[in-house]
């Protein structure tokens, strides 16, 4: 079975201060994994994606994500926060090695970036 | 544009009374897939569908029907068997086979069902 796991529900960053979303993952072959934002009563958009290669992948917005396969870990980070980011967001993961075509999605966490 | 549109973005239902969420892709999409959104909670599977005429259940199917006749379109029908529909509907779909395998979903923006 897959599943992921978001540990926070709520972050909170300085505008202009870096900022990291956790996100944790299992599953029982290599990983597909995804980070998507939603803004209040919208669709989730898709901001980036890891697939296989380079462990750091650069995505939409200025978001960036490093793959950790020891650690089972797909972090987003971005150097420097801006307001206009403060939004909900969801780290997924597929298994390519199972049937299941549909992705498995963690719980949410908000980011809150005060000016 | 290509994109995901979902209709309406408000329903209300009553007690006893089927309803069904309109859902329809330009963007060429084999597979579409029905989520549904508590707080706290995430996105939660409901429905998928690969092919056109061919879906299969999600983690949270029971009280939901779909249909899969045409590959534009993938509605969701909220049963009177729902107990607890209250929730934000979201479709999405996405490319399959071939190597495009690894591609994300694209979604709608959703539609809010509450009950009167």
């Amino acid at each position: 079975a897959q599943s992921v796991a978001q540990p926070e529900d709520q972050v909170n960053v300085a505008e202009g201060n870096p900022l990291t979303v956790k996100c944790t993952y299992s599953v029982s072959g290599n990983p597909y994994l995804f980070w998507y934002v939603q803004y209040p009563n919208r669709g989730l958009q898709f901001l980036l994606k890891y697939i296989t290669g380079d462990n750091l992948v650069k995505g939409s917005y200025g978001f960036e994500a490093e793959f950790n396969k020891s650690q089972t870990s797909f972090h987003l980070k971005k150097p420097s926060a801006l307001v206009s980011d403060s939004a909900l967001y969801f780290c997924a993961v597929r298994d390519p090695d199972t049937g299941r075509r549909a992705l498995t999605f963690g719980s949410g966490t908000r980011l809150q970036v005060q000016p | 544009d290509g994109g995901i549109t979902q209709s309406p973005k408000y329903l209300f239902r009553k007690e006893g009374q089927n309803v069904t969420l309109s859902c329809e892709q330009n963007l060429n999409h084999d597979a579409m897939y029905w989520y549904r959104q508590d707080p706290g909670q995430g996105l939660r599977l409901i429905y998928y569908s690969q092919i056109v005429n061919d879906f299969q259940k999600g983690d949270i199917a029971e009280g939901y029907s779909v249909s899969r006749e045409k590959k534009e379109s993938f509605p969701l029908t909220v049963t009177s068997a729902q107990k607890n529909p209250t929730a934000f509907y979201l479709c999405a779909s996405s490319p399959r086979g071939g190597g495009v395998d690894n591609q994300p979903q694209h979604f709608g923006d959703g539609t809010r069902l509450s009950i009167l």
